[in-house]
């Protein structure tokens, strides 16, 4: 049940782009994204509903596939600040809507 | 301002050993969670609540309990530590009208030796 998120580890230099993948076997209601720092809580990012509207943070943005079951996250022009570990968290359509499922993490590193 | 909070940060135990961990919000949201989070995994949800009276088992819930008797707190207990719960546990919160985002507490680093 638990999505699968991919790439595991992305490593970028500044100002380089990047795109996280988070794929489900199960028909969604939503998918959520949060950032983690090491050693501090996950913060949220964006949530995207059924219909796949495209939604933006500063110069993240996402997508989402209902068909597919597929969210994709957009890094443009990264900033040192966006180096962490990203999680997808998935909201089914037979599990309620407030309870999430979390893929394992996409760790992101930008460099220099 | 709003918070969540969780307590002890830290914390050391022997094997066998009951154990409590305390999350506080002042959100007044209804919905609560515990998540652990173990390198490779990512968060994985231990149990939640969607109010007061209301506790559901998550997807790791064996040796693990919860109870909700107001709105602000969810503890929750290890009924006997064992060597495999050391991770580190995350409460969260959601609730605002018409957002299902979750709020995350600063997080409990248990070891149990």
């Amino acid at each position: 049940q638990q999505p699968v998120q991919s790439p595991q580890a992305v490593i970028l230099r500044e100002g380089e782009d990047a795109v996280i993948n988070c794929s489900s076997s199960k028909a969604l209601y939503s998918v959520h994204w949060y950032r983690q720092k090491h050693g501090e809580a996950p913060v949220f990012l964006m949530i995207l509903l059924k219909g796949g509207e495209q939604k933006g943070h500063e110069k993240i943005s996402a997508s989402f596939n209902e068909k597919k079951q597929q969210s994709s996250l957009y890094l443009t022009a990264s900033q040192l600040s966006y180096s962490g570990t990203y999680f997808c968290g998935t909201a089914l359509i037979s599990g309620g809507y407030n309870k999430l499922i979390f893929g394992a993490g996409t760790r992101l590193a930008v460099h220099p | 301002d709003a918070e969540i909070t969780q307590s002890p940060r830290h914390k050391i135990t022997e094997t066998g050993r009951q154990v409590t961990l305390a999350c506080h919000q002042t959100w007044n949201h209804n919905n609560m969670f515990w998540y652990r989070q173990d390198l490779g995994h990512g968060l994985r949800l231990i149990h939640y609540s969607y109010g007061v009276q209301d506790t559901n088992k998550g997807e790791v819930s064996d040796g693990y309990s919860v109870s909700r008797s107001n709105t602000e707190d969810l503890p929750l207990t290890l009924e006997s530590a064992a060597s495999s719960q050391t991770s580190v546990y995350f409460c969260a919160s959601s609730g605002r009208a018409g957002s299902h985002e979750q709020y995350f507490g600063p997080g409990t680093r248990l070891t149990v030796t």
